[in-house]
């Protein structure tokens, strides 16, 4: 069964840093495009940042380049993100989420993880 | 950036209707389409991708079609446990945008 499992949120200063971690079982970790996708409350969702399987390609979203890094160790089935210089805006769930597509190459994010909460509050 | 526009942003319907869900998307994404279904607290789901392909285990009563810029997600004969939050994204080009979702409640 495949399951992504995030953890490391939780309530941190604006400025702060905090590092999200995504264990990832039941599938080949290393063989996937990963990303990460937050939610506001009461928002709809937003792609952060995604990594290629090998590690090597990154993608960030305008509102978080510069302030957060991807990245991933296929030997721990994890999957990480540093955030820094957190806003208020970057309160939110963030899901862990796992890439797949088709033979047409068609992609899709198939497992989503159950999302862990960040709030950046003084 | 990609923008996908939901319509309606609400729907109220009964428990046997047939429902319907527009996404226009600002560009050509051909096919590279997703529906998803979100419940309170809960992850999204995917229920359709390749704009009209069912994610296995999903029910059969869920269909979405279309192609470049417009795409509908149908539900036929609404379960109780449809009523939810359904969103659109494309994964054409990156940013992978998605819809402002589409609120279906109970009439």
């Amino acid at each position: 069964e495949v399951q992504l499992v995030e953890s490391g949120g939780g309530l941190v200063q604006p400025g702060g840093s905090l590092r999200l971690s995504c264990s990832a079982s039941g599938f080949t970790f290393s063989s996937y495009n990963m990303h990460w996708v937050r939610q506001a409350p009461g928002k709809g969702l937003e792609s952060v940042s995604a990594i290629s399987d090998s590690g090597g390609s990154t993608y960030y979203a305008d509102s978080v380049k510069g302030r957060f890094t991807i990245s991933r160790d296929n030997s721990k089935n994890t999957l990480y993100l540093q955030m820094s210089s957190l806003r208020a805006e970057d309160t939110a769930v963030y899901y862990c989420v796992r890439r797949n597509y088709d033979s047409g190459n068609h992609r899709y994010f198939d497992y989503w993880g159950q999302g862990t909460l960040v709030t950046v509050s003084s | 950036d990609i923008q996908l526009t939901q319509s309606p942003s609400f729907l109220s319907a009964s428990v046997g209707d047939r429902v319907t869900i527009t996404c226009r998307a600002s560009q050509g994404i051909s096919s590279y389409l997703a529906w998803y279904q979100q419940k309170p607290g809960k992850a999204p789901k995917l229920l359709i991708y390749a704009a009209s392909t069912l994610q296995s285990g999903v029910p059969s009563r869920f269909s979405g079609s279309g192609s470049g810029t417009e795409f509908t997600l149908t539900i036929n004969s609404l379960q109780p446990e449809d009523f939810a939050t359904y969103c659109c994204q494309q994964l054409n080009t990156y940013p992978y945008t998605f819809g402002q979702g589409t609120k279906l409640e109970i009439k």
